[in-house]
């Protein structure tokens, strides 16, 4: 099976810097995506990661370490908009070829002034 | 970017009744299209995989015959609620993915569809 876990919330202030790790275990991984998602919205995605490092996208960086099953998403100069969930998801590649995508629980962010 | 829609956006049905969804990758061809169902305060749970062309696949306690996948072409997929119930209503969620080769076989969220069974 696949278990995927990351803090239930977390809180910042403006203009912070803010860590989101998330810890997988999973076999047949085939990478592993960050997404945003808004109260009553759909997710909305932020970075993808197959090889190990990092990935730079703006205000945002996503880091991930095969070995380690770990990952975690780095935000930048907070924005009270920011407050949202974020979700950790892995991508899985069965025998049959087909490929899963597994969603983490999500960690609330809320961005204070 | 890639786009993805669905609709209705939100749909109040009576107990008993069918209700469909569709979900539309709208600029790009998408073999393969996923189907969500988010309860309140908890992460997404997949239901199906839909192949253009083929069965679905369904996850380990998700009943086929109630929830009707039809993936009839590179950019429609339906879901459909049949007889559905008050436990039914959720937040059902669609993506897409893109054919391989173009972003890493990104899934891309359709808006979703917010179901309120009466």
């Amino acid at each position: 099976g696949q278990n995927i876990d990351q803090p239930t919330e977390m809180t910042a202030t403006e203009g912070a810097i803010v860590q989101i790790n998330c810890t997988y275990q999973t076999s047949g991984f085939n990478g592993l995506f960050w997404y945003q998602q808004h109260a009553g919205e759909a997710p909305t995605f932020l970075s993808y990661n197959v090889l190990d490092g990092l990935e730079e996208k703006g205000r945002f960086s996503s880091f991930l370490s095969r070995s380690k099953g770990y990952s975690y998403l780095l935000l930048k100069e907070l924005q009270m908009k920011d407050s949202a969930s974020y979700l950790c998801a892995v991508r899985s590649l069965a025998n049959s070829g087909y490929s899963t995508l597994t969603f983490g629980k999500g960690t609330m962010l809320l961005v204070s002034p | 970017g890639a786009v993805v829609s669905q609709h209705p956006s939100r749909v109040i049905c009576k107990s008993g009744t069918s209700v469909k969804i569709e979900c539309r990758s709208l600029d790009f061809q998408a073999t393969t299209m996923f189907w969500y169902r988010q309860f309140p305060k908890q992460s997404l749970m997949l239901m199906a995989t839909s192949n253009e062309g083929s069965k679905a696949t369904y996850e380990q306690g998700v009943e086929k015959d109630k929830f009707l996948i039809n993936h009839a072409s590179l950019t429609l997929s339906t879901l459909t609620v049949t007889s559905a119930h008050p436990e039914d209503s959720s937040f059902y969620i669609c993506s897409a993915r893109d054919l391989p080769g173009r972003t890493g076989e990104t899934q891309y969220f359709g808006p979703g569809t917010r179901l309120l069974v009466l």
